[in-house]
């Protein structure tokens, strides 16, 4: 079974600095992909980023990108120029390729961009 | 892009009731629904997964009895909550996979909080 663990309950930022949510995950298979899923007050879930597994170039979105580690299974979300408007739960989650793939998310990091 | 609607978005019902909440894929066909509860400050459970015109799969630990899944056409599918009692109260979410975005993307609705008294 895929597990994902987002080990920052809560994180604080300055407006306009840059903050890294980190995120590992645990998996035998080599085909997946990885998602940061935004949930702000609203509570609609929001895909910031996502991540093939099978490519070494690090996604990026604007002011949102990843480090992803496949070898050591970390998938971190760096966000620059913080906004006041980035303030939300963020999920980290994966799925492996396939029909029959559901989502596991992590348990969250509730950001608080401050000013 | 994709666009999954749900309806309510807030309903309050009195405990022994059923409540029944819609989750529409509006823009594409939705060969695969997921339904999703979500406690306060809490991650998302998925509870089960429908296919059109199949039956539910649901997780370990829902019951079918109680949570009633029906993905009756490619973009509409329903979970019904029967017999409501107080801690049924949530926030329950549905998603939708199918094309353009394919398999591996889904898109999520946003939300129905469901109280019970």
């Amino acid at each position: 079974a895929q597990t994902v663990t987002q080990s920052q309950p809560e994180m604080s930022v300055q407006e306009a600095e840059t903050v890294t949510l980190s995120c590992t995950y645990d998996t035998s298979e080599n085909n997946y992909y990885l998602f940061w899923y935004k949930q702000p007050p609203s509570r609609q879930m929001i895909l910031v980023i996502r991540q093939e597994a099978y490519k070494q170039q690090n996604a990026t979105e604007n002011r949102f990108s990843v480090n992803f580690q496949k070898a050591a299974k970390s998938f971190s979300l760096k966000i620059s120029d913080s906004q006041l408007g980035d303030t939300a739960m963020y999920f980290c989650a994966f799925i492996l390729t396939g029909t029959a793939s559901k989502l596991t998310f992590g348990t969250g990091t509730r950001l608080q961009v401050t000013l | 892009g994709a666009v999954v609607s749900q309806h309510p978005s807030r309903v309050i019902c009195k405990s022994g009731t059923s409540v029944k909440i819609e989750c529409r894929s509006l823009d594409f066909q939705a060969t695969t629904m997921f339904w999703y509860r979500q406690f306060p400050k809490k991650s998302l459970m998925l509870m089960a997964t429908s296919n059109e015109g199949s039956k539910a799969t649901y997780e370990q630990g829902v019951e079918k009895d109680k949570f009633l899944i029906n993905h009756a056409s490619l973009t509409l599918s329903t979970l019904t909550v029967t017999s409501a009692h107080p801690e049924d109260s949530s926030f329950y979410i549905c998603s939708a996979r199918g094309s353009p975005a394919g398999v591996n993307e889904q898109f999520f609705g946003p939300g129905t909080r469901l109280t019970v008294l």
